[in-house]
């Protein structure tokens, strides 16, 4: 089992519409999250951070943590064509390694067509 | 403007070179790190430093190197030894290394063997 799992997709949504994209983590250990954005080509810029259980909005984008269920979600809210690329999952020390690094998800592309 | 900077952009390397990747950072950050990211993967960590004169390998150190004699830079050579070295390669930052330190990322650097 990878320690961090996302859907591949593409996921495609309308213009307007609530994208979902969903992270898993093997680790209960893992205390916090990090969404990056990363359009083509480009690198990994950061969205949204979260650490606790529940709901944390920032804008149009929410991220959704369950450490019970061990899954970290991030809603897009009114997607834009804008949104339009790869959102990557990361997970801090996962599996009890060394501080500092972050175990990445294989990313999940976005795409939002008018 | 504070950031990292990456260079070059675009490198290619002959069979049997050796190449350095620049990385530097202005952000007075204590921790850098350096990622491989493969087409349709997330990223995957080769070294990382806490603190200058010091580095970790990461999950796939073989065939790379890397130094840190100064605080804003750590360059990353590529050997020769690395058997399928054709990447995006992506430095990194961050002010510590604790779990809710956000990494910073460069613009990348993408290296292609002929």
């Amino acid at each position: 089992q990878k320690e961090v799992e996302q859907n591949s997709g593409p996921l495609s949504v309308p213009e307007g519409a609530i994208a979902s994209l969903n992270c898993t983590y093997s680790d209960r250990g893992s205390q916090s999250f990090f969404w990056y954005r990363q359009y083509s080509g480009k690198s990994p810029e950061l969205i949204m951070f979260i650490y606790s259980n529940g709901d944390k909005e920032d804008g149009r984008f929410t991220a959704q943590l369950n450490k019970a269920s061990q899954y970290v979600s991030l809603l897009i809210r009114d997607s834009q064509p804008s949104d339009s690329a790869t959102y990557l999952c990361a997970v801090p020390n996962a599996g009890g390694t060394s501080y500092g690094k972050l175990t990445f998800g294989q990313g999940t592309i976005l795409t939002v067509h008018p | 403007d504070g950031g990292i900077t990456q260079s070059p952009k675009y490198l290619f390397r002959k069979e049997g070179q050796n190449v350095t990747l620049s990385c530097e950072q202005n952000l007075n950050h204590d921790a850098m790190y350096w990622y491989r990211q493969d087409p349709g993967q997330g990223l995957r960590l080769i070294y990382y430093s806490q603190i200058v004169n010091d580095f970790q390998k990461g999950d796939i150190a073989e065939g790379y190197s890397v130094s840190r004699e100064k605080k804003e830079s750590f360059p990353l050579t590529v050997t020769s030894a690395q058997k399928n070295p054709t990447a995006f390669y992506l430095c990194a930052s961050s002010i510590g290394v604790f779990s809710y330190n956000e990494q910073f990322f460069g613009p990348g650097t993408r290296l292609t063997v002929l």
